[in-house]
């Protein structure tokens, strides 16, 4: 089954840790996504992947980190400078063009205490 | 810069019944998407519908369409027949043709009675 998977479902840090979320697509798409979701709120972009070894900040990207080594995997690093990270997570990939629709992961949520 | 408002922040409605969620958006350019989301209580995005901005023709998929008044920049859904599976968060989306990045409206939350 094609499909994007993320882990872990659940996440606790204390502050001051940095933590990193997984993102994986077995779909063939090149580009990828992460985005965050606050209570009552829409999806905000953090970082987007149009190609491997390639990426670009989103609208709310201070405190965050990501690489695309490869095709299939793009990890988020939650740092410690990032002042509010309690939130869901959620990845998403597709092909990349005008009108594809963007395939989800099942998101992460990340409580930091 | 890309804006998505979605003024209804909660809306009920009887099972069986339709329902149209509303959807406004503002872009300066001249070629862009409307996309259409469903978010469960589980928290995953389900895709729904897609309309072009070029397209003739309102989109429809199964029991959703999406009416498209360029004029009034507004994209809202309609929901046919309501069905107590719908109750769930909706999110308006555009993405331009400059740079493809989706952009999300706060969500209006159903609510489907029976």
């Amino acid at each position: 089954d094609g499909g994007i998977t993320q882990s872990p479902k659940y996440l606790f840090r204390k502050e001051g840790q940095n933590v990193t979320l997984s993102c994986e697509q077995n779909l063939n798409h090149d580009a990828m996504y992460w985005y965050r979701q606050d209570p009552g709120q829409g999806l905000r972009l953090i970082y987007y992947s149009q190609i491997v070894n390639d990426f670009q900040k989103g609208d709310i990207a201070e405190g965050y980190s990501v690489s695309r080594e490869k095709k299939e995997s793009f990890p988020l690093t939650v740092t410690s400078a990032q002042k509010n990270p309690t939130a869901f997570y959620l990845c998403a990939s597709t092909f990349g063009g005008q009108g594809d629709e963007q395939y989800f992961g099942p998101g992460t949520r990340l409580t930091v205490t | 810069a890309q804006k998505i408002t979605q003024t209804q922040p909660g809306m009920f409605v009887q099972e069986k019944e339709a329902v149209t969620l509303d959807c406004t958006y503002d872009t300066s350019d001249p070629s862009y998407g409307l996309f259409w989301y469903k978010q469960p209580s589980s928290g995953e995005m389900i895709f729904l519908i897609y309309q072009g901005s070029y397209d003739q023709q309102n989109a429809t998929e199964g029991r959703y369409s999406l009416n498209f008044q360029k004029a009034r920049k507004s994209a809202n859904l309609v929901i046919s027949a309501s069905q107590l599976g719908d109750s769930a968060m909706y999110f308006c989306a555009t993405d331009p043709s400059s740079n493809y990045k989706l952009t999300f409206g706060k969500g209006t939350l159903l609510t489907v009675n029976p």
